[in-house]
């Protein structure tokens, strides 16, 4: 099945700094989607991006397919957005649901 | 305009009972997913219904696990005897359509075992 790698696994950033999490793929995508898991273990869809660019407030996303690789970049960083952040993908094969990678753990100080 | 419902949201099981989480899918989707997210191992998908149909079960363990999804009612992850290592956020999410529209999760449920 296909393989969804994260990086950095971790990030720690002042409130206000930029920050650019990516995603890696091992095949070609039908689905790929970013999450955000809050302190309290819900996840908050952020983007549904299998290729272009989306925005959406002080968050973006780019999914280059051809390349399979997605980037999230979240600008002017604020405590709330503290948590995990997600990507996963579904391929044309293999088992129907998603496959998440494992995340990145972000951290905003105040 | 309600999203994806769970419940319970927490858990507390003795080992050896039975667990049951429930999963009402968006307005709408007819395509339940349920995922399994335990400390080491990240979010692991478990089995794809449709009503009244199992399409995929490749992720759910072989014995003891069940997922039904009736014509009438939420979707119903089943668990028997259960034991410590079963301890885990279980998530539900819903599509509109199979594989390739956007899935949106619910809260979860918290599942301990004692």
């Amino acid at each position: 099945g296909i393989q969804v790698e994260q990086s950095p696994p971790d990030l720690i950033l002042q409130e206000g700094a930029n920050s650019t999490l990516r995603c890696n793929f091992s095949d070609s995508v039908n689905n790929l989607q970013w999450f955000h898991q809050n302190p309290w273990g819900q996840l908050i869809n952020l983007f549904y991006i299998p290729s272009g660019t989306k925005q959406n407030g002080r968050l973006s996303a780019t999914t280059v397919a051809t390349e399979r690789y997605s980037l999230l970049y979240i600008s002017s960083s604020q405590t709330t957005d503290s948590g995990v952040y997600f990507c996963a993908a579904h391929s044309g094969g293999g088992a129907d649901g998603l496959t998440f990678g494992k995340g990145t753990h972000l951290i905003i100080q105040p | 305009n309600a999203g994806v419902m769970q419940n319970p949201r927490h858990l507390v099981r003795r080992r050896g009972q039975e667990a049951r989480l429930r999963c009402s899918p968006m307005k709408g989707h007819s395509h339940v997913y349920w995922y399994r997210q335990l400390p080491e191992e990240g979010l692991k998908f478990m089995v794809y219904l449709q009503k009244e149909n199992i399409i995929d079960e490749s992720g759910m363990p072989k014995e003891r696990f069940s997922a039904e999804f009736p014509k009438e009612g939420p979707s119903i992850l089943r668990i028997q005897q259960v034991v410590r290592g079963d301890s885990a956020a279980y998530f539900c999410a819903s599509s509109h359509q199979r594989q390739v529209n956007e899935q949106f999760f619910g809260p979860g449920t918290r599942l301990t075992v004692l």
